[in-house]
């Protein structure tokens, strides 16, 4: 059961932009969580926003939730080479699901120097 | 990777043979999870642990079994092996300090492919 969804599935810029990834669910969440994947390697935790929080940052990242319009938006500022890999969105449902996890299939970014 | 290795991090088997992947952790997390990522499904659940001998089904269990013994180790068993069972298997581990889900701890990944 896919909950949520990133858009786009790729994105392609140059290096110093910044990258927006988008991620849409179905059902009611606890939190949402971004992670990267580099290729070839395992998923890195980015970042957890909760249900009740609108905006959150770490970094060069910045999360949005928003949780009328079952949405959750990845902005990474300032790209960098080193930022090419594949990022999930994964939610934790609010009810159901044994409290797990369910990801996303990814936005590819590719991230030229 | 934070104190979880997987193992092997490659195997070729046959179809119809018995495969056993393991998961170590030295974090001491209570939570364990074995996903499979394929291409277009994303990462999907296999199986999860919430302690010791505590496990239940996730959301593609059909065909593989899981037991842990003990905090640190996680094993995944296909008990006889299918080419749709091709993929790439990571396990991970939780406190879930944050809540649901928590903020999970990937290993590395093992690559299996079945003839």
């Amino acid at each position: 059961s896919q909950q949520g969804e990133e858009d786009p599935q790729a994105l392609s810029i140059q290096e110093g932009e910044n990258a927006t990834m988008n991620c849409s669910y179905k059902t009611s969440i606890n939190n949402l969580q971004w992670y990267r994947q580099n290729s070839g390697r395992g998923l890195v935790h980015l970042i957890l926003i909760r249900s009740n929080e609108r905006e959150k940052h770490s970094g060069r990242l910045r999360v949005t939730l928003d949780t009328s319009k079952k949405s959750s938006s990845l902005l990474i500022t300032a790209s960098r080479a080193a930022d090419t890999a594949s990022y999930f969105c994964a939610t934790a449902p609010g009810r159901g699901s044994q409290g797990n996890l369910i990801f996303g299939k990814g936005t590819k970014l590719s991230v030229k120097p | 990777d934070a104190g979880i290795t997987q193992s092997p991090r490659h195997k070729v088997t046959e179809t119809g043979t018995p495969v056993t992947l393991r998961c170590h952790q030295t974090e001491n997390h209570r939570y364990m999870y074995w996903y499979r990522q394929d291409p277009g499904h994303g990462l999907r659940l296999i199986h999860y642990s919430y302690g010791v001998k505590d496990t239940d089904k996730g959301e593609v269990s059909d065909g593989y079994s899981v037991s842990r013994s003990k905090t640190e180790d996680f094993l995944l068993t296909l008990e006889s092996a299918t080419s749709s069972q091709t993929s790439v298997y990571f396990c991970a581990i939780s406190e879930r300090r944050e809540g649901p889900g928590g903020d999970q701890y990937f290993g590395p990944g093992t690559r299996l492919l079945v003839l």
